[in-house]
């Protein structure tokens, strides 16, 4: 059974940085590439990154580009997300979700998803 | 970026209904469209792939059709674990965008 477990979320103060991770099972996770999706509360689905399965290829929305940091150790079989310079529209549900078909980064389906870990940027 | 635009933003139902929630791309995406499911506190859940594949353990009930731009998802006979948020996403290209989402709400 795929299973992927968020942790990290939390209360930071803006300009702050926090590290998302999320531990994968069930899977082959070095051959799927895996994405963190966001909710703001209110607001609708936002992909925020996505990395390829050997962690070659990343992708960054411009909305965070130069502030996050996506990056996977597929021995440990966990993705991460760094967050610096964090901003109040930073604050949402961050999901972490696995590619349906590969591990190439390019257009895909996110076929499983963790429950999410509540990012909130507040002072 | 390709825009995916929902309507309606929410609809209102009730056990036994039928219910159709349409997405539009600003530029065609082939068949490159996704449906999801969300319900709070829950993980999201993918429905359709392909914009007509039937996601492993989906309910029937569940259809999506469409090409190009213009996509539907029906539900046939609304169950009561079926009220929730759906939203579409095109895997057409990068970024992977998804529309603005549909509230499904008990009449």
């Amino acid at each position: 059974e795929v299973q992927l477990l968020e942790s990290g979320g939390g209360l930071v103060q803006p300009g702050g940085s926090l590290r998302l991770s999320c531990a994968a099972s069930g899977f082959t996770f070095s051959s799927y590439a895996m994405s963190w999706v966001r909710q703001a509360p209110g607001k609708g689905l936002e992909w925020v990154s996505g990395i390829g399965g050997s962690g070659g290829t990343t992708y960054y929305a411009d909305s965070v580009k130069g502030r996050f940091t996506v990056s996977r150790d597929n021995s440990k079989n966990t993705l991460y997300l760094q967050m610096s310079s964090l901003r109040a529209d930073d604050t949402a549900v961050y999901y972490c979700a696995k590619d349906r078909s590969s591990g190439l980064l390019g257009g895909d389906y996110f076929d499983y998803w963790g429950q999410g870990t509540l990012v909130t940027v507040s002072s | 970026d390709i825009q995916m635009t929902q309507s309606p933003s929410s609809v209102s139902a009730s056990v036994g209904d039928r219910v159709t929630i349409t997405c539009r791309a600003s530029q065609g995406i082939s068949n490159w469209l996704a449906w999801y499911q969300l319900k709070p506190g829950k993980a999201p859940k993918l429905l359709i792939y392909g914009a007509s594949n039937l996601q492993t353990g989906v309910p029937s009930r569940f259809t999506g059709i469409g090409s190009g731009r213009d996509f539907t998802l029906t539900i046939s006979s609304l169950q009561p674990e079926d009220f929730a948020t759906y939203y579409c996403q095109q895997a057409n290209s990068l970024p992977r965008t998804f529309g603005q989402g549909t509230e499904l709400e008990i009449k």
